[in-house]
């Protein structure tokens, strides 16, 4: 059974701070991985997906980066600023139905 | 206005009654999907239906029925509602010839069963 978990919990850093944010999956037979950002009483904003024969993927200050042999995951987030903080999610993709990591909070503080 | 809507928003009821949540999308996706969020947990899969004549159970379906009434539609009932069913729920949908997997979430609804 696949299982997905995050690193930390939960994260609190000063404005300007670059972070890694961290997944690891236990069954690396997956079709792709992709994290997700959640607001506070909000739904799931997608933020990158990575399939499987990718490395990495960049969007602005975020780049996601997949170790498939490793069963890893890292989400860099680059000059944090307040309006990153939020609940990260990772989620590994097994045909088409997506297994969720528990999540990382953060908190990015001016 | 929003791709994937859910309704209602919020629901308070009681242990024992029946009671739906409903999810429409404008996004034209063949495949939908029903979740729950606890804390601590994650997002669990309660259902997930890949056409209207296509219904799969997930990881956590005993307590929970679905009905999809057209490609847009996609209802998720409790039967009777117990305390553990308290959680938030989101609909989501995905269309695997685009994205390869990426799945939009709607708003979730907020359910508390007293």
């Amino acid at each position: 059974k696949q299982e997905v978990t995050q690193i930390p919990a939960a994260l609190s850093v000063p404005e300007g701070e670059n972070l890694v944010l961290n997944c690891s999956f236990t069954d690396s037979a997956i079709y792709n991985l992709q994290w997700f950002r959640q607001d506070p009483g909000k739904g799931l904003t997608s933020l990158l997906l990575i399939q499987s024969s990718q490395r990495e993927q960049t969007s602005g200050r975020l780049n996601a980066s997949l170790d498939k042999s490793s069963g890893r995951s890292t989400l860099y987030i680059a000059a944090s600023q307040p309006g990153d903080s939020a609940t990260y999610l990772c989620a590994v993709v097994n045909t088409d139905k997506l297994i969720f990591g528990t999540g990382t909070r953060l908190q990015v503080f001016p | 206005d929003a791709d994937v809507t859910q309704t209602p928003r919020n629901r308070i009821t009681k242990t024992g009654k029946r009671i739906m949540l409903e999810c429409s999308q404008t996004k034209g996706h063949d495949r939908m999907y029903w979740y729950r969020q606890d804390p601590g947990l994650g997002l669990r899969l309660i259902y997930y239906s890949f056409d209207v004549k296509d219904i799969n159970k997930g990881e956590i379906s005993d307590g929970y029925s679905v009905s999809r009434q057209a490609q847009a539609k996609f209802s998720l009932s409790l039967e009777s509602a117990i305390p553990n069913q308290t959680a938030l729920y989101f609909c989501a949908t995905s269309d695997p010839g685009t994205g390869a997997g990426t799945q939009y979430f709607g708003p979730g609804t907020r359910l508390l069963v007293l």
